[in-house]
């Protein structure tokens, strides 16, 4: 059965700062991992999707790794704004035909302005 | 193009009351998913549907709970006769594919007294 970790669980940071979100899973035999971030009283938000068969992903800011054989993935924020300020979380679509994205239980992100 | 939307936002149910809860997905995906979120805990899969088929509901308890995706309409989450541990957020979700990006609604808040 697929679990997925997140560390920490929560995080505060000055303004500015540049951040690395860790995620790990169980079992790396993985279809795609997607990040996701999720404000209060909201939905999620997708950030980032990474192939099984990729290493990284860019959108502006944010840069997510993937390490399948070490079960890790990583979620780089430059230069964090107030804005950046949520939940993160890292979800996977495990093989063998699941339907449904294992999620972790996020890290909460604080961006002290 | 409008997102997946939820509805209602909140939802207060008595115990042994019925829950519809709805969803519509983006425009074009004909994949949804629902999800679980209970406090402290990470998001839970628990059904996928395409329209007028269940793909996969292992995720969703055997009893009191049903989901369903007509060919015209909303999909609809139907909780029978409610218990307070149902209480919790209900996300739907959306997407062009089989595991690909996920696009999520605001959820819906659900509430049994």
């Amino acid at each position: 059965k697929q679990e997925v970790t997140q560390i920490p669980a929560a995080l505060s940071v000055p303004e500015g700062e540049n951040l690395v979100l860790n995620c790990s899973f169980t079992d790396s035999a993985i279809y795609n991992l997607q990040w996701f971030r999720q404000d209060p009283g909201k939905g999620l938000t997708s950030l980032l999707l990474i192939q099984s068969s990729q290493r990284e992903q860019t959108s502006g800011r944010l840069n997510a790794s993937l390490d399948k054989s070490s079960g890790r993935s990583t979620l780089y924020i430059a230069a964090s704004q107030p804005g950046d300020s949520a939940t993160y979380l890292c979800a996977v679509y495990s093989g063998g035909g699941a339907d449904g994205l294992t999620f972790g239980k996020g890290t909460h992100l604080i961006i002290q302005p | 193009n409008a997102g997946v939307m939820q509805n209602p936002r909140h939802l207060v149910r008595r115990r042994g009351q019925e829950a519809r809860l709805r969803c519509s997905p983006m425009k074009g995906h004909s994949h949804v998913y629902w999800y679980r979120q209970l406090p402290e805990e990470g998001l839970k899969f628990m059904v996928y549907l395409q329209k007028e088929n269940i793909i996969d509901e292992s995720g969703m308890p055997k009893e009191r709970f049903s989901a369903e995706f007509p060919k015209e309409g909303p999909s609809i989450l139907r909780i029978q006769q409610v218990v307070r541990g149902d209480s919790a957020a209900y996300f739907c979700a959306s997407s062009p594919a089989p595991r690909s990006l996920l696009f999520f609604g605001s959820g819906t808040q659900l509430s049994v007294l």
